[in-house]
């Protein structure tokens, strides 16, 4: 059931800006859009998230059109440990407290030397 | 802070017998996910608790499959009897109030 669309794969230079892009067209008002990282033979990993603001951490960027019916993550210096298949997740439920997660089949980032 | 905890991280079965996994999450995460992703896709929620009780099964195939969550903590998975198509990864989850949803690293099912 998931309300996003994703490329299945895209590949970036070391040391270059990933951008990777996801379509939620159906977004409802209250729901935010997350991303996650899954790493071979890992869980997934939390990234950051938003509703309707730009938002900037740690890891990545996150920009939402203003109408909200798509995003970008980007990951401004990519890395090889940067590897991983991107899932981009609308969240559901009461607000962002107890919504539940579901994944589409996400973008398989490729970070080459 | 200690991540969520599963175990066992492999198994290895034949079809029609039984299998339990476990799940430790977070200390003082209210709400537990059991997950389950075949190979190629990505997680399908199987079974939200909040706190010991269910918030949703919905997805959970429950002629085969159980969970509980005794005392709002640790959490068990059970699949009996097991049948070829559910070879997979089973990710634990839990989350705290107004935060992310963190992640076990899995265990990977395989039926034979």
């Amino acid at each position: 059931d998931a309300k996003t669309t994703q490329p299945p794969s895209m590949d970036c230079a070391e040391g270059r800006a990933a951008n990777l892009p996801c379509n939620h067209s159906t977004i409802s008002g209250n729901e935010y859009v997350y991303w996650y990282r899954q790493i071979h033979s890992q869980g997934p990993q939390y990234i950051i998230h938003g509703l309707k603001n730009n938002e900037t951490n740690e890891m990545a960027s996150l920009i939402i059109t203003e109408d909200r019916k798509s995003s970008t993550l980007i990951l401004p210096h990519a890395t090889l440990r940067d590897t991983a298949v991107y899932y981009c997740i609308v969240r559901v439920g009461r607000g962002s407290t107890l919504g539940r997660l579901y994944f589409g089949r996400g973008t398989q980032l490729t970070v080459w030397p | 802070e200690a991540g969520v905890a599963q175990s066992p991280r492999y198994k290895i079965i034949e079809k029609r017998q039984s299998v339990a996994f476990w799940c430790n999450p977070i200390s003082g995460h209210a709400t537990l996910y059991w997950y389950q992703q075949i190979l190629g896709q990505g997680p399908k929620l199987l079974i939200q608790f909040q706190n010991n009780g269910v918030v949703d099964d919905s997805q959970l195939p429950k002629d085969r499959f159980s969970a509980e969550r005794l005392k709002g903590v640790d959490s068990t998975l059970k699949i009996q009897p097991a049948k070829l198509e559910d070879s997979a990864v089973y990710l634990c989850a839990s989350s705290l109030e107004g935060r992310g949803v963190d992640f076990g690293n899995g265990t990977r099912l395989t039926v034979t």
